[in-house]
């Protein structure tokens, strides 16, 4: 079975420059989430999807994030414009079913962005 | 207050040896999930071992265990001789229940460095 994929898996971008990740969760999973994972410290959640629908968007910073997850698929994070705070591992995950607490999120490799 | 609280920014352990890793949790909520993972320099998660918040039984997957003390809000994990690849970032998670709004990511502790000495 396959993992979830992302790509890319690094990037550097210089700050006020745009960048979007992308995440193909695991076949068959619902749920997709984006956690974003500062150095030193634990993965932070971003967004919550079921299916194609927004569940939880609470600790997104609106004005400068934004995703979508068209079709219930795949799924696209984009910051415009970058801070230098905005550096960080994006790992994105999927889960069969949203809502339950025994369900095990499934993480990406995750992709480190470097703002400068 | 924070919801994850992990006391140990780092261990030093002989190969070999048992280890126990703090975590403690505050929720109000009666149904939660508390989970742990391991992150090795290469950055992926890997999820080690699950505990309900109703399991009677402490949770246990290989030479991993979950001590669960639920009065006291805490679940550690247990490694049994430890090994050198068991050097990484070990995480504590909570989820906390269905809400009608199906919001259920992860909230996460600030993780231990745990470093395997042969």
């Amino acid at each position: 079975e396959a993992g979830v994929a992302q790509s890319p898996r690094y990037k550097i971008i210089e700050k006020r420059q745009s960048v979007a990740f992308w995440c193909n969760p695991i076949s068959g999973h619902a749920t997709l989430y984006w956690y974003q994972q500062i150095l030193g410290q634990g993965p932070k959640l971003l967004i919550q999807f079921q299916n194609n629908g927004v569940v939880d968007d609470s600790q997104l910073p609106k004005d400068r994030f934004s995703a979508e997850r068209l079709k219930g698929v795949d799924s696209t994070l984009k910051i415009q414009p970058a801070k230098l705070e905005d550096s960080a591992v994006y790992l994105c995950a999927s889960s069969e079913e949203g809502g339950r607490t025994t369900y095990e999120q499934y993480f990406g490799p995750g992709t480190r962005l470097t703002v400068t | 207050a924070q919801k994850i609280t992990q006391t140990q920014p780092g261990m030093f352990v002989q190969e070999k040896e048992a280890v126990t890793l703090d975590c403690t949790y505050d929720t109000s909520d009666q149904s939660y999930g508390l989970f742990w993972y391991k992150q090795p320099s290469s950055g992926e998660m890997i999820f080690l071992i699950y505990q309900g918040s109703y399991d009677e039984q402490n949770a246990t997957e290989g030479r991993y265990s979950l001590n669960f003390q639920k009065a006291r809000k805490s679940a550690n994990l247990v490694i049994s001789a430890s090994q050198l690849g068991d050097s990484a970032m070990y995480f504590c998670a909570m989820r906390e229940p269905y809400s009608g709004g199906g919001a259920d990511g992860l909230t996460f502790g600030k993780g231990t460095h745990l470093i395997i000495q042969p």
